[in-house]
Order: C-alpha cells, then structure tokens, then sequence
C-alpha cells in the first residue's frame, strides 16, 4: 500500500545547528510533497511544497529536496532555534488534480537552547 | 483574515450517541477538506468538498459518517452512531484551488468516545 514514512524517534539538536529531516516514500510516485509545521493542539500549518521536477527549494532558513530516484523528500531547518521545536509532517500528492494528501506520522524536533 | 474554525475544540460522548463537528473554511475558499487521526496513526484523508459537492469521498470509513456543506460555505461531519474507534482528532481543511497546493487547517476537534 502507499506509504509516507518519517522517522518516528523524535530529534534533539543544540541551537545553532542544521535540523534534517527524512521523509521516504513506498509504492507511490508524488507529484508533489509538501511539508507542515504542527504544533501541540493546533492544526498543521504549510511550510514548503515542491514538486517532482524540482531537485530543491527553498524559504528562508528551511530547504527541502525531493529526490525520486531514492523516493526521498530531506527536509533542513538551518540555524536553528527553539521556536522550531515542533513536530513536523511530510505530506504527498498524486497529481495536481486533487487536493489528497497522504501524510507521514510526522517528527518531532526538539530544539534545545 | 480569519482562519479555518472548528467547533467544538473537545467533544465527549458515549457509544452510540450521535456527535456533530462543524468546520467553517476561510471565506471564499471553494475547497474543503476532513481529515482525522487517530491516536498513533498518521492524519488521513476522509473527503473533499468543491463547494457544495463531494469531489473525492474515498476516505468516509463507513457509513456512520455523514459530511455535508450546504451553500458552499461551512460544513458538518456527523457520526452516527459513534463507536470507539472514531476518537481522534478530526481537522478540517480550506484551499482557494482544487490542486490543494497549499491547505490551511483549522486546530481540529478532539473527540472522544467512550
């Protein structure tokens, strides 16, 4: 079955350094993955889409690849900081036609001062 | 602009008895989606709505589930009657275009059924 797997051991890191997150994907083909910040009692919130032609993107201090090849989406928060401690979701879509998102179990990171 | 709001934030009720969650998407947002989680599990898609219409209900569990948006504007999810694997969180989601490329999600209602 379809499959979005995010790594489910939650991430500490010191402040200052670059948080990298793993999103792999099994029997499935994306268009697009997405990436959502969530924070404890609220919804998701988008942070990045890209898309299967595109090899990196990027906003601010947050990059995100896609690499199709290794059905992989990395997802890096560079200097980093404690306002970033949340747990963040990997989501993808089929095809620009449908609004379907398949999400990972999300990673939580824990950015410690 | 005001966000996607969910009400209730919490809902607390027995099997069997019948639970409505309302979603009210941004305004002008003809998209609307209901996702849910359960504990443990990932957040999964239950169905979309185009304005009024379901464009894909492929993720409705069963037929205790009943969504609604009547005018297009806010939408209803009930369950009828709940059993104990409907607790989770229920999110409801608004985008401007049917390509979902960016969904904004309301803060979800946590229902418990006990």
């Amino acid at each position: 079955s379809q499959k979005i797997e995010q790594n489910s051991e939650a991430l500490n890191i010191q402040e200052g350094k670059t948080a990298t997150l793993t999103c792999n994907y099994t029997n499935y083909s994306p268009a697009y993955l997405q990436w959502y910040r969530q924070d404890p009692g609220r919804g998701p919130v988008f942070l990045l889409l890209i898309r299967e032609n595109e090899k990196e993107k990027r906003k601010e201090r947050l990059k995100v690849t896609f690499d199709t090849t290794l059905k992989q989406s990395l997802f890096h928060i560079t200097a980093s900081q404690p306002a970033d401690s949340a747990t963040y979701l990997c989501a993808a879509r089929r095809s620009s036609n449908t609004g379907k998102l398949i999400f990972g179990q999300g990673t939580t990171l824990q950015v410690k001062p | 602009e005001a966000g996607v709001t969910q009400f209730p934030s919490h809902s607390v009720i027995e099997k069997g008895q019948t639970v409505t969650l309302r979603c009210d998407p941004i305004s002008g947002h003809d998209n609307l989606y209901w996702y849910r989680r359960v504990m443990g599990k990932e957040i999964k898609f239950l169905l979309h709505f185009v304005k009024e219409s379901k464009q894909d209900e492929s993720g409705m569990p069963n037929n205790r589930f009943l969504a609604e948006r009547t005018g297009g504007t806010y939408s209803t999810l009930k369950v009828q009657p709940a059993e104990l694997e409907d607790s989770g969180v229920y999110f409801c989601a608004s985008s401007q275009d049917r390509t979902g490329e960016k969904l904004f999600f309301g803060s979800g209602t946590q229902l418990s059924v006990l």
